[in-house]
C-alpha cells in the first residue's frame, strides 16, 4: 500500500501570511497532484508535477517536487480568505494501462480577514 | 461546475434501505471513479471503470454494487449498509492516456441511520 502523509493536518492563519503544506511518501510516483476542496463541492485540480526537483508556479502558489518523486510541498505566498480550503495531495502510479492516485488525509486551511 | 453532475446531493437511509447514487460526466471522457471520503481519512479509491469496464475493485464490501451502462454514466447501488459507511461519495471521471486529470463531481453526502 502507497501511503501519502500530509501535514500539518490543520492550519489557521491570518490573511497576508505566507504557509507550507508537505506530503511525504516512501513511495516513488510516476506523477504527483495537488487540488483544492471547498466545502460541499469536490476536489479542483491545481497543478500536476512531473520531473524530480521540478517547481510550477500559479500566481501565489508554489509547487515542488521532490527529487527522487516521493515528495512535494505547496507554499502559498500573502494567503488570502479566498485560499481557504482543504488542499489534498495524490500520488499517481500505473496500473492496467491507466494511472490510479493515491491521497492524503489533506490539510484544512483556514485563512481568516 | 465541472461538467460532473451527481444526484442526490444528500441521502438519509436506513440499514435495510436500497438506494443508488448516479454519476453522468459531460466531458467525453473514458474513465470513471468512485471514491469514499470520511472525517479524518484519505480520500479512498472504491471502483474504476475504464472503457465501461471495471479495473480495479478496492476490496469494497459486497453492499456496495457499482454499474457502468456507458462510458457516461455510473451508478453506485447500495444495499444493506452499515452507520460507519457515512461518509461523502464523490464520482471523478478522467481520459485514459492523457494527463489523468481528475474531474469530481460535488458529491453525495450519505448518512446511514
Amino acid at each position: 500500500t502507497q501511503l501519502l502523509e500530509q501535514s500539518p493536518q490543520f492550519l489557521s492563519i491570518q490573511e497576508g501570511e505566507n504557509l507550507t503544506v508537505y506530503c511525504n511518501s516512501s513511495s516513488v510516483f510516476s506523477s504527483l497532484q495537488w487540488y483544492r476542496q471547498e466545502p460541499g463541492e469536490g476536489p479542483v485540480l491545481l497543478v500536476t508535477v512531473v520531473t524530480g526537483g521540478e517547481v510550477k508556479k500559479l500566481k501565489r502558489l508554489t509547487f515542488q517536487f521532490g527529487d527522487a518523486r516521493k515528495d512535494s510541498s505547496l507554499h502559498i505566498t500573502a494567503a488570502q480568505p479566498g485560499d481557504t480550503g482543504l488542499y489534498l495531495c495524490a500520488g499517481l502510479h500505473a496500473s492496467g494501462g491507466s494511472y490510479i492516485p493515491t491521497f492524503g488525509r489533506g490539510t484544512s486551511l483556514i485563512v481568516h480577514p | 461546475e465541472t461538467g460532473v453532475t451527481q444526484t442526490p446531493r444528500h441521502l438519509v437511509m436506513g440499514m435495510t434501505n436500497k438506494k443508488s447514487l448516479k454519476c453522468e460526466q459531460h466531458l467525453g471522457h473514458n474513465a470513471m471513479y468512485w471514491y469514499k471520503q470520511s472525517a479524518k481519512k484519505p480520500l479512498e479509491l472504491m471502483f474504476v471503470y475504464s472503457l465501461e469496464e471495471r479495473v480495479e475493485n478496492n476490496s469494497v464490501p459486497s453492499r456496495f454494487s457499482p454499474e457502468c451502462p456507458n462510458s457516461s454514466h455510473l451508478f453506485l447501488h447500495l444495499h444493506t449498509l452499515q452507520p460507519e459507511d457515512s461518509a461523502l461519495y464523490l464520482c471523478a471521471s478522467s481520459q485514459v492516456g492523457e494527463e489523468e486529470t481528475q474531474y469530481f463531481g460535488p458529491g453525495t453526502r450519505l448518512l446511514v441511520l
